[in-house]
């Protein structure tokens, strides 16, 4: 069954580093997400993008979070400079298109800012 | 606007007891809902949910969900906690048709843990 992958799994930076989370959604979709858990709260949304356009995001998006599709398979969350409040786990999802209900979900990369 | 509530954060059940996990909703349109469940150091799994058909809703692992548009519930349950079911569960909801894409929003998540 295809799945949505990310690497690494596991991401420590140093505070003002930039790190770049990558994600491979599921090859036929066409919406991608990105969401954030911090460690014993809940899931957060980030971002939806879709046809190379962010079509939402929250309001913890800021101007330090960007997402690029660099290539047909990849999508990326990059942190031009991270916080020690960045250190979360952060999901990619993705939906096969309009009126698709089910979000599938990665792994997950635990990202850890010291 | 929708958003979800569960009630209770932790919840422990013997082995083979009634899992039951509540989730209430709030949404200006018929939601969409789902359940989630999250392994220790693992993903997102999608475990059921809800888009408009049978009211009464079954996924894998055993558990079901009914939807109860009076009560605004979506609660979670399962006949028989095994102790592979320890886990974090989320309720989550999304507004239906709202474009192509949309986002989820998770409630707060409840953990289940399992008694021998």
């Amino acid at each position: 069954e295809p799945e949505v992958t990310q690497t690494p799994s596991h991401q420590v930076t140093q505070m003002g580093q930039e790190v770049i989370l990558r994600c491979v959604p599921i090859s036929n979709h066409l919406y991608f997400y990105w969401y954030r858990q911090i460690l014993g709260q809940k899931v957060e949304f980030l971002v939806s993008f879709y046809n190379n356009e962010i079509s939402e995001k929250s309001e913890i998006f800021d101007d330090q979070f960007s997402v690029e599709r660099p290539d047909g398979s990849n999508f990326t969350l990059k942190i031009r400079s991270t916080k020690l409040e960045d250190s979360a786990m952060y999901f990619c999802a993705s939906t096969p298109g309009l009126g698709a209900d089910t979000q599938y979900f990665g792994p997950g990369t635990r990202l850890t800012v010291l | 606007a929708q958003s979800v509530t569960q009630l209770g954060s932790h919840v422990s059940v013997s082995e083979g007891a009634l899992v039951l996990l509540r989730c209430n909703y709030s949404s200006s349109v018929p939601p969409y809902l789902f359940w989630y469940v999250q392994y220790p150091n693992q993903g997102l799994q999608l475990l059921l949910k809800y888009t408009s058909a049978a009211t009464l809703v079954k996924g894998i692992n055993g558990f079901e969900a009914e939807f109860k548009k009076s009560e605004t519930s979506f609660h979670l349950t399962k006949p028989s906690a095994h102790m592979s079911d320890a886990a974090e569960y989320f309720c989550a909801v999304i507004r239906p048709n709202s474009g192509g894409y949309q986002k989820v929003t998770f409630g707060t998540g409840t953990k289940l843990q399992v008694i021998p």
